[in-house]
């Protein structure tokens, strides 16, 4: 399983952009980046999920460099409600599940 | 459509106590996680299920069994609770074949074991 190195905490104020850094040194050429959020007493959501370039919907974009060793989620504009912790999770189709990792808390402040 | 539930939502057990720990989904997934989750700490994989009748043990297993009777049911079992196993519990499903990794969570059960 590929693992996962992300910082333990960032700090933004609210209307900035915030871009968290994953690495995965070990990716395997099948493995997919996925990122989730996770809000205080709640399950985890699924936020964006890549293999290559740069991928973007609703709510953020998942950069991806050519050799796939790293990941950025990019939020856009953050608000206090973007205060969360953030996973990133690497790992292939097969049967073999994604491990979480500590994740990155987001502390937004107005 | 509900999703991913989970029953109950908190338990208090006494040391030696046993209990189960249901999760159902109606979104006909075949992948079913049950993971635990220590104050400030990130989530760890308990035992999962590829489909119905299988089990496989993730990252914790021991002190818990799972059984995969039917596809949308995920029962998670604790024999004899020890202390070590308060925690919150979640539940996850995920789709398979759509390309998608997306994992849909329960609420999460509060497990207190004194």
């Amino acid at each position: 399983l590929a693992k996962t190195t992300q910082p333990i905490s960032m700090d933004s104020y609210e209307g900035q952009e915030v871009n968290i850094t994953c690495s995965h040194n070990n990716i395997a050429t099948n493995d997919y980046i996925t990122w989730y959020q996770q809000f205080p007493s709640q399950g985890p959501r699924f936020i964006i999920q890549g293999y290559k370039t740069k991928v973007t919907n609703e709510v953020a974009s998942l950069f991806i460099p050519a050799d796939r060793k790293s990941s950025t989620l990019s939020l856009p504009r953050v608000s206090l409600s973007d205060t969360a912790v953030y996973y990133c999770l690497v790992g292939d189709s097969g049967n073999t599940p994604l491990v979480f990792g500590k994740g990155t808390r987001l502390s937004v402040i107005a | 459509n509900a999703g991913v539930t989970q029953t109950p939502k908190f338990r208090v057990l006494k040391t030696g106590q046993s209990m189960t720990l249901l999760c159902a989904q109606d979104m006909n997934h075949e992948y079913m996680y049950w993971y635990r989750q220590d104050p400030g700490m990130g989530l760890r994989l308990i035992h999962y299920s590829v489909g119905e009748g299988t089990t496989a043990k993730g990252e914790v297993p021991d002190g818990y069994n799972v059984s995969r009777l039917k596809k949308q049911n995920f029962l998670l079992g604790l024999e004899s609770a020890a202390p070590s196993q308060t925690s919150v519990y979640f539940c996850a499903s995920r789709a398979t074949g759509t390309g998608s990794y997306e994992q849909y969570f329960g609420p999460g059960t509060r497990l207190t074991v004194t």
